[in-house]
């Protein structure tokens, strides 16, 4: 079975600042997916940003960006220049490859808060 | 274009009374997804149906949970009888087919048990 783990239940960062949020993950499987998503006070949850664990090269969307460690097991997420829109609870998501299952294994979360 | 709904919002019951939860997902997804995420904790996935079958429901307490896609559209989950342990958000999510397609959520509905 898949394991997801944040360390870290809170971040603050101030605004305009860059911030990374942690994430370790455990599996024996070769081709998988990872997923940083994003959920505001509101509840509804959305996808940030995906990554492929056959592709070397970081994914990147605007001002978010992971650090992908394969051989670690380690999916960082860095949010640059913080905005207030970014404070939300952010979860780190697997999903086993190659198949139709979209079953997404989630982390326990990381509640980040920016200050004005 | 019109996101994943969801009905009710909100819901307070007593225990062993019974709930149900629906979820009318993007236009055009074939699958559909319920979770349930405790307080303070990720999501865990319930039951995934593609188009009006089901895919995965090995996390499903099949003894007092039920889910349904009839017509391969909107979704009802139901429990039967409540038990504290039930009280969480319901989000259901939908993603155009499945696998790695981008699933995207509802707005959820907040379960009380009392």
């Amino acid at each position: 079975a898949q394991t997801v783990t944040q360390s870290q239940p809170e971040m603050s960062v101030q605004e305009a600042e860059t911030v990374t949020l942690s994430c370790t993950y455990d599996t024996s499987e070769n081709n998988y997916y990872l997923f940083w998503y994003k959920q505001p006070p509101s509840r509804q949850m959305i996808l940030v940003i995906r990554q492929e664990a056959y592709k070397q090269q970081n994914a990147t969307e605007n001002r978010f960006s992971v650090n992908f460690q394969k051989a670690a097991k380690s999916f960082s997420l860095k949010i640059s220049d913080s905005q207030l829109g970014d404070t939300a609870m952010y979860f780190c998501a697997f999903m086993r490859g190659g198949t139709s299952y979209g079953k997404l294994t989630f982390g326990q979360g990381t509640i980040l808060t920016v200050h004005p | 274009e019109a996101g994943v709904a969801q009905s009710p919002r909100y819901k307070i019951i007593e225990k062993r009374q019974s709930v149900a939860f629906w979820c009318n997902p993007i236009s055009g997804h074939a699958t559909l997804y319920w979770y349930q995420q405790i307080l303070g904790q990720g999501p865990k996935l319930l039951i995934q149906f593609q188009n009006n079958g089901v895919v995965d429901d090995s996390q499903l307490p099949k003894d007092r949970f039920s889910a349904e896609r009839l017509k391969g559209v909107d979704s009802t989950l139901k429990i039967q009888p409540a038990k504290l342990e039930d009280s969480a958000v319901y989000l259901c999510a939908s993603s155009l087919w499945g696998g790695k397609d981008t699933q995207y959520f509802g707005p959820g509905t907040r379960l009380t048990v009392l």
